[in-house]
């Protein structure tokens, strides 16, 4: 089956820093991209996403790349806040990443 | 637009008892899938329902778990026999289009707790 790794599995900036998160994944085939932000106690929401035809999107502060050769695809977040602290997930075609840890220190 | 509600956000059951949690996915969508999301961890697929329609269960325990998606009303997914290891945040998904290579959007979630 499809596996999906992330990393680093924590991090913590300082505030405007910025901070990036790479996902992995093993299945040639897969072909949309997202990245999900989960706030403690909800559920998580869609920030980004990008499909295997595209390798580069952005949204403000937010930027995705995609590596279909190497099969990653990365989260960038530039003028990091504390607002952006949450756990981070890649879901290549909806199969979830364990997640990763962002603290943005004030 | 109301977002993917779910209700309850918090159940408490007993070993053995039966947990149902209900979905109601965002207007305009017909497509509604269902994680389990255990602490310190990803969400891991369980099933995916269109109206009146299974379309993908592959993520479902063969014992004890059901879904459905009626012509009316809300997406159920239902827990019979409850055991400790059922204890989980279940995390309902509604899209738009067909398939799971495609946005999903999701609910705040059942935290389900088995005592």
């Amino acid at each position: 089956g499809e596996n999906v790794e992330q990393h680093p599995s924590t991090l913590s900036v300082q505030e405007g820093d910025s901070a990036v998160i790479k996902c992995t994944y093993s299945d040639s085939a897969s072909n949309y991209f997202p990245w999900y932000k989960q706030e403690l106690g909800k559920g998580p929401q869609l920030i980004i996403d990008i499909r295997s035809n595209v390798g580069e999107k952005k949204d403000q502060r937010i930027a995705v790349t995609l590596n279909k050769t190497a099969k990653h695809f990365s989260l960038h977040i530039t003028e990091t806040q504390p607002e952006d602290s949450a756990v981070y997930f890649c879901a290549p075609d909806m199969r979830f990443g364990a997640g990763t840890r962002l603290t943005v220190k004030p | 637009n109301a977002g993917v509600m779910q209700n309850p956000r918090h159940l408490v059951r007993r070993r053995g008892q039966e947990a149902r949690l209900r979905c109601s996915p965002m207007k305009g969508h017909s497509h509604v899938y269902w994680y389990r999301q255990l602490p310190e961890e990803g969400l891991k697929f369980m099933v995916y329902l269109q109206k009146e329609n299974i379309i993908d269960e592959s993520g479902m325990p063969k014992e004890r778990f059901s879904a459905e998606f009626p012509k009316e009303g809300p997406s159920i997914l239902r827990i019979q026999q409850v055991v400790r290891g059922d204890s989980a945040a279940y995390f309902c998904a509604s899209s738009p289009n067909r398939g799971r290579a495609y946005e999903q959007y999701f609910g705040p979630g059942t935290r389900l707790t088995v005592t």
